[in-house]
C-alpha cells in the first residue's frame, strides 16, 4: 500500500528565507508524487507533480521539487518566501492504473513572519 | 479558480440525520473523486467515479454513498450522521483517461458539521 509521511506539522519561516518541506513516500512501484497547498478556507491547489524524467521538477508560484528515489524523498522547496505562501502543504502519492486515487500525507502548516 | 463546484459551501445538521452533497466536476473530466479532511484523520480518500461508473473505494463507510449521474455531476450522500462525520468533504476531478496520468482538481469543499 502507498503512504506518505510529511515530518513536519509545522514550519514557521521568515519572510524572504528559504523554505524546505520534507516528505517521504512508501510505494512499492514507480511512485507519481504530488504537492498541493491549501490556503485557508481553501480547496487544494496543486503546486506540482512528477510523473517521470527530471528528477527536479518545477512548480507554480517559485516552487520546485526534486524526486530522490535511493531516499525515497520528494522535498517541496522555495528559495525565497513570500507571505502570502503562509498555508498548509501537502505531499501525496498516486499510482497509475485505472483508479488514480492519491494517498495525502499529515500535511505541514507552514508560517510567515515578518 | 479550478472549475470544479461544490454545493452547499456549509451544512449544519443533527445527528441522525441524511445529507447530499454535490459536485460538478470540470468541463470535459469523467472522473470524480470524494476526498473527506478532519483534525484526527487527515485527507483521506473516500470514492472514484469515472464516467458514472464507480472506480475505486477507499476509506468510506457504509453509511456514506455516491454516485454519478449521466451529466456526470456526482453526489455524496451521508446518513445516520455521528459526531465524527464533521469534516470538510472535497469533491476533485480529472479527465479520466483510463492509464493515463491524470491531475486532480479540487473544489472548495463543503464543510459539514453534525451537532
Amino acid at each position: 500500500a502507498q503512504s506518505v509521511t510529511q515530518p513536519d506539522i509545522h514550519i514557521t519561516v521568515s519572510e524572504g528565507a528559504s523554505l524546505e518541506l520534507r516528505c517521504n513516500y512508501s510505494y512499492g512501484a514507480t511512485p507519481y508524487l504530488f504537492w498541493y497547498v491549501q490556503s485557508p478556507g481553501q480547496g487544494l491547489q496543486l503546486l506540482l507533480k512528477y510523473f517521470s524524467g527530471d528528477t527536479l521538477v518545477q512548480g507554480i508560484k517559485g516552487f520546485e521539487a526534486e524526486f530522490k528515489r535511493s531516499q525515497s524523498s520528494f522535498n517541496l522547496r522555495k528559495p525565497s518566501v513570500h507571505w502570502s505562501d503562509a498555508a498548509e502543504y501537502f505531499c501525496a502519492v498516486g499510482r497509475l492504473s485505472n483508479d488514480y486515487k492519491l494517498s495525502f500525507g499529515a500535511g505541514t502548516t507552514v508560517t510567515v513572519r515578518a | 479558480d479550478s472549475g470544479v463546484t461544490q454545493t452547499p459551501k456549509h451544512l449544519i445538521t443533527a445527528t441522525g440525520q441524511r445529507v447530499t452533497l454535490r459536485c460538478s466536476p470540470r468541463s470535459g473530466d469523467l472522473s470524480v473523486y470524494w476526498y473527506q479532511q478532519s483534525l484526527d484523520q487527515g485527507l483521506q480518500f473516500l470514492i472514484q467515479y469515472y464516467n458514472g461508473e464507480e472506480r475505486a473505494k477507499g476509506n468510506i463507510l457504509e453509511r456514506f454513498s455516491a454516485q454519478q449521474f449521466p451529466d456526470l455531476h456526482s453526489e455524496l450522500n451521508l446518513s445516520s450522521l455521528e459526531l465524527g462525520d464533521s469534516a470538510l468533504y472535497f469533491c476533485a476531478s480529472s479527465p479520466g483517461v483510463a492509464g493515463g496520468l491524470d491531475e486532480q482538481f479540487f473544489g472548495p469543499g463543503t464543510r459539514l458539521t453534525v451537532l
